[in-house]
């Protein structure tokens, strides 16, 4: 079946750090890829998608590629803010039906 | 204007009872979600309707039953509450069932059974 994989948080960095945060997937067919970002007490917001190989999703300074090749999406960020310190979930959706297959999430803590 | 809203926000209760959890979106959308979140932050889809249709329902209790009296609205129902049933469940809608349209989250109820 379908799964996405994240590596495990927290994940802690001081601020204007770089960031990278994996996100593998399985998937039958050629699913579509998300980046979903929760802020503290607040519900998911799309952070950034790519629907095809090699496509490049980007917003907010975050980045992520679709490497059909590993399977992977994992997420960018040069010079990380305390404002980004959120929960990051990887997700995919494949198939008819707008389905999304989420990722344990990776919760971003950044200091000053 | 709140584009997806819950109520309540925060739900207490214990072990053997009946609560509902309201959705109500403003984005004139089709489709609606409900998930699942558990202590660990995973999120799972449980229910999706598509023009008061059902279309998703994943392997969920038989104890949780939605209700879309329009499509503007779904609702959670949850029989006989169980210590387990302890999560976030956030309500989700998008334009449309097929292909990709942005999911809009609301806020969260957070369900606590003692």
């Amino acid at each position: 079946g379908n799964s996405v994989t994240q590596m495990e948080g927290p994940v802690t960095l001081s601020e204007e750090a770089f960031l990278t945060i994996n996100c593998t997937y399985t998937a039958t067919g050629y699913p579509s890829l998300f980046w979903y970002v929760q802020y503290p007490g607040e519900g998911l917001q799309l952070l950034l998608k790519a629907t095809k190989a090699d496509d490049k999703g980007s917003n907010k300074g975050f980045e992520a590629t679709y490497r059909k090749e590993t399977t992977s999406f994992h997420l960018e960020k040069g010079s990380v803010q305390v404002s980004d310190s959120a929960v990051y979930f990887c997700a995919l959706r494949s198939g008819g039906y707008n389905k999304l297959i989420f990722g344990a999430g990776t919760r971003l803590a950044v200091h000053p | 204007d709140t584009a997806v809203s819950q109520t309540p926000k925060y739900l207490v209760t214990q072990m053997g009872n009946d609560k509902s959890i309201k959705c109500e979106q403003n984005l004139g959308h089709d489709t609606m979600y409900w998930y699942k979140q558990d202590s660990k932050k995973f999120l799972k889809i449980m229910f999706s309707y598509n023009n008061k249709e059902l279309i998703i329902n994943e392997t969920v209790p038989n104890r949780f039953s939605p209700k879309s009296p329009d499509k503007a609205h779904l609702n959670l129902h949850i029989n006989s509450l169980e210590l387990g049933d302890s999560a976030v469940y956030f309500c989700a809608s998008s334009q449309e069932a097929q292909g990709f349209y942005e999911q809009y989250f609301g806020p969260g109820t957070r369900l606590t059974v003692t």
